[in-house]
Parts: C-alpha cells; sequence; structure tokens
C-alpha cells in the first residue's frame, strides 16, 4: 500500500522560504509510470498543481509559480521536496503531495499525502 | 484551460441519483479526472480518463463526456458519499481543477 507522508513547518514568514519534504514507502519514486507532484488547497484559490519531479530529476512546474518553486526527488531516501521562495500571505494554504500515473497519458492522481496546513504571517 | 463546475453545491437524500457537470474551457479529448474528498482529508481519485473506475469504487459512480462537457453520477447516493467532488484537466499543462461541488444530506 502505497503511503505519502508530508513533513515541514506549519509557519513561515512573509519573504521567507518555504521547504517541504513528502517520503514515499510502500512503492518506488524510481517508477518509470510516475511523477512526484505537489498541489496546494487555499479557500480561495481552490486546487493548485504547482508542478511534479521525475526520477530523473526532470521537473514541470505551474507557469504562475515557476519563478519561485523548485521541486527535487532524492533516490537514496525515497523522498521528493518542495521550495518556495518569497512566500506571501497568498500562499497560505495546505499542501498536499501525491503521485501522478502517466500511462498512455495522464491519468491522475492515484496517492495523496495527508496535507500539511502552511500560514504565512509575520 | 479554465475548468467550471455545475451546481457548485446540491443537497440529496440517501437513494437519490445526482449528477454534477465539468465544462472545460477548450476541448480536452477524455483526459478529465474526477475525485472526491471529505473534510480534512486528501482528495481521492474516483474516474481516470472521463469514464475509467478506479479499482475499488463503487459501481454507482459513473463518469462520461468528451471534448468540453463531462459528467460524474452517482446513481443511488449513500451516506459515505456526502463530501466534495472535484473534476481535473490533464490534457495540456498546467493541470487545472474545477471549483468543486459539494454533496450534502438535504
Amino acid at each position: 500500500q502505497v503511503q505519502l507522508q508530508v513533513s515541514g513547518p506549519g509557519l513561515v514568514r512573509p519573504s521567507e522560504t518555504l521547504s517541504l519534504t513528502c517520503t514515499v514507502s510502500g512503492a518506488s519514486v524510481r517508477s518509470p509510470t510516475h511523477y512526484w507532484s505537489w498541489i496546494r488547497q487555499s479557500p480561495g484559490k481552490g486546487l493548485e498543481w504547482i508542478g511534479y519531479v521525475y526520477y530523473t530529476g526532470s521537473t514541470n512546474y505551474n507557469p504562475s509559480l515557476k519563478s519561485r518553486v523548485t521541486i527535487s526527488v532524492d533516490l537514496s531516501t525515497n523522498q521528493f521536496s518542495l521550495n518556495l521562495s518569497s512566500m506571501t500571505t497568498a500562499d497560505t494554504a495546505v499542501y498536499f503531495c501525491a503521485r501522478d500515473l502517466f500511462s498512455s497519458g495522464w491519468k491522475g492522481l492515484d496517492s495523496w499525502g495527508q496535507g500539511t496546513l502552511v500560514t504565512v504571517s509575520p | 484551460i479554465q475548468m467550471t463546475q455545475s451546481p457548485s453545491s446540491v443537497s440529496a437524500s440517501v437513494g437519490d441519483r445526482v449528477t454534477i457537470t465539468c465544462r472545460a474551457s477548450q476541448g480536452i479529448s477524455t483526459w478529465l479526472v474526477w475525485y472526491q474528498q471529505k473534510p480534512g482529508e486528501a482528495p481521492k481519485l474516483l474516474v481516470s480518463t472521463a469514464s475509467s473506475l478506479q479499482s475499488g469504487v463503487p459501481s454507482r459512480f459513473s463518469g462520461g463526456g468528451s471534448g468540453t462537457d463531462f459528467t460524474l453520477t452517482i446513481s443511488s447516493l449513500q451516506p459515505e458519499d456526502f463530501a466534495t467532488y472535484f473534476c481535473q484537466q490533464t490534457n495540456m499543462f498546467p493541470f487545472t481543477f474545477g471549483p468543486g461541488t459539494k454533496v450534502d444530506i438535504k
């Protein structure tokens, strides 16, 4: 059974960088058919796709966040991470990590972490 | 690609048939996914490629449509189905979600 666990701070100061890690168990981040993704959810913006990383290190980001986002993968620890710089109150949201299936096309986020609330406040 | 859903909320009773509509701002073939989310939980994948039910999802759920217009139907609403349902297009990056449809108890 695949499990994803998000870890990281719940409070970030404005202008700082958010760093979150997703630990994967029951599956390998080396899977050739899965992409490891970050999604956030806020009352104002709903669900927003942030981006993904592939086990090769290849990434794809939402253009609305691209200048501030870095997603990376660590094969040795079976983890992947999100860094979001220059945080503002607009970035307050629940952040989820998830696994995206690619098999002759994108088939959806089939496993999700529990989500972590990140609040941006002085 | 902008995604819209209707209605934004629906009140229904156990046993009712409920249909939720999702519309894409441009054609996405059948690259449409449906999720169910309960309060305090992560979304759960129900349907991929518009109509393919995920393993373990009850057969009372069905998805349909192609191009720009899609539906998710619950044929006979059960107590555990009261939740919010989201569509997501996976045709073009950035992937985008609909605003959600909340199904609550009448």
